[in-house]
């Protein structure tokens, strides 16, 4: 069990442009949740796959970003056209079920 | 509308301090709580898994109680450390088809040496 991983660690991108985050999972897992952290807040959810599948996305979530997970396995998070506020700690967590979620140690974005 | 909060927000207690704080969530359609220790630079940590009314858990120092009927979690931590400073979160399952989970925004404890 080697954990959540998720890359890269730290991500600097101008405002405008598009970036796209990674996500490995605990193997055994078949959920795969993403988050997005700012400041002084706790995880707010944005979406989640079961398998390949994703079952829910967060209405806060703009057409701009995309997530896809094609094999059940590894996970990845696509924001286009970003934008100051996208500034964040992007968190991705899996877990058999509705078991305790295991968190990777996140991509931090900065949008200049 | 499914929301969950916890209170305090923020805590600063002395190095020996018992502390415990709360999360409450809706009473109905309940379906398991889990608590969370979120240190700084680091990711979320599972802590506890409550899912029967009148759970207790309880991991070293820290321990947690769960009302379902009133729509209440604890978590009490005896003898606090430096090491214990972090923000603690709970998050929600509802029961159903239609199954969320619904973070709070946490408490975030800080403890003086």
């Amino acid at each position: 069990d080697t954990g959540v991983s998720q890359n890269p660690r730290h991500k600097i991108t101008k405002r405008g442009q598009n970036v796209t985050f990674r996500c490995d999972p605990i193997s055994e897992h078949n959920r795969l949740y993403w988050y997005r952290q700012t400041l002084g807040q706790g995880p707010e959810f944005l979406t989640y796959f079961q398998n390949e599948a994703q079952l829910e996305k967060s209405r806060l979530l703009s057409d701009r970003f995309s997530a896809e997970r094609p094999k059940g396995s590894f996970s990845t998070l696509e924001i286009q056209r970003t934008e100051q506020g996208d500034s964040a700690m992007y968190l991705c967590a899996s877990a058999t079920e509705d078991q305790p979620q295991h968190f990777g140690d996140g991509t931090r974005l900065s949008i200049l | 509308i499914l929301n969950v909060e916890q209170s305090p927000q923020s805590l600063h207690v002395q190095e020996g301090d018992s502390t415990n704080f709360t999360c409450s969530f809706p009473s109905s359609n309940f379906y398991a709580l889990h608590w969370y220790r979120w240190e700084t630079a680091k990711s979320p940590e599972a802590l506890f898994v409550m899912t029967l009314n009148g759970d207790e858990k309880k991991k070293g120092r820290i321990s947690a109680t769960l009302n379902t009927k009133e729509g209440y979690s604890y978590l009490y931590i005896k003898g606090s450390q430096p090491e214990d400073s972090a923000t603690y979160l709970c998050a929600f399952w509802n029961a159903g088809n239609n199954r969320k989970l619904i973070w709070g925004l946490g408490t975030s404890l800080a403890v003086n040496p």
